[in-house]
């Protein structure tokens, strides 16, 4: 079955970049979406076809996807952007998959 | 505005049949393109996807689950049901239903509802 790998953990300082890797086989060639999950709440899309940010996502939020790693960018960090976030692509059998997850802590 | 509640039972019994109803308002299921998936999240753990349903009442499962699952959709109600056969205490999660417009993304979700299986 198809599995994607992240992080457990990314801690960035207020102000600075932090980068979220999503790995997984021939990744680049699926189209990677990006969800956010505070304690207690409901997942929030915030990255959806490699690149691309719903409305009322900010611009802070980046996205990229190439070979075998998508990649979620939150420049300028704030402390509201500490939560969890995931990964997500379509294997094509139908399969929805999601990332292991990543922790990001704003120290 | 669009939005999705999930509704069901808090405690299931180890065998028994799960049914959830998630009912949203701000779309039509019926519109072209439209699609509505289940979702779950057992506690500390990652998200994971558990079945689709489309405007034209096509219906997708996880390739894991998918002996356990039916999904079903009453348009006119607004409203999308996802039965599991044989609950076992590792399905204890978070159920959640999700929108998905014109891409494979969930980019609106309902609140979640949480699910213990226990005896």
């Amino acid at each position: 079955s198809y599995e994607l790998t992240q992080p457990p953990s990314v801690s960035v300082s207020p102000g600075q970049t932090a980068s979220i890797t999503c790995s997984g086989h021939k990744l680049g060639d699926k189209d990677a979406s990006w969800y956010q999950q505070k304690p207690g709440q409901s997942p929030v899309l915030v990255i959806y076809q490699d690149y691309k940010r719903p409305s009322g996502i900010p611009e802070r939020f980046s996205g990229s996807n190439s070979g075998s790693t998508a990649t979620l960018t939150i420049s300028g960090t704030q402390a509201m952007d500490e939560a969890d976030y995931y990964c997500q692509a379509w294997d094509g059998t139908p399969n929805y998959v999601f990332g292991t997850g990543t922790r990001v802590t704003v120290l | 505005q669009v939005t999705l509640k999930e509704s069901g039972p808090a405690l299931v019994k180890p065998t028994q049949t799960l049914t959830l109803t998630c009912t949203f308002s701000g779309f039509s299921l019926s519109t072209s393109k439209m699609r509505v998936s289940w979702l779950r999240q057992p506690p500390g753990k990652a998200l994971e996807w558990l079945a689709r349903i489309d405007w034209d009442d096509d219906k997708f499962y996880s390739t894991s689950l998918k002996t356990r699952l039916t999904i079903s959709k009453d348009t006119s109600k607004n409203q999308v049901v996802l039965t599991m056969i044989n609950m076992d205490p590792v399905d204890t999660a978070t159920y959640y239903c999700a929108r998905m417009a014109s891409s494979d993304a969930f980019d609106i979700w309902g609140q979640g509802t949480m699910v213990t299986v226990s005896s």
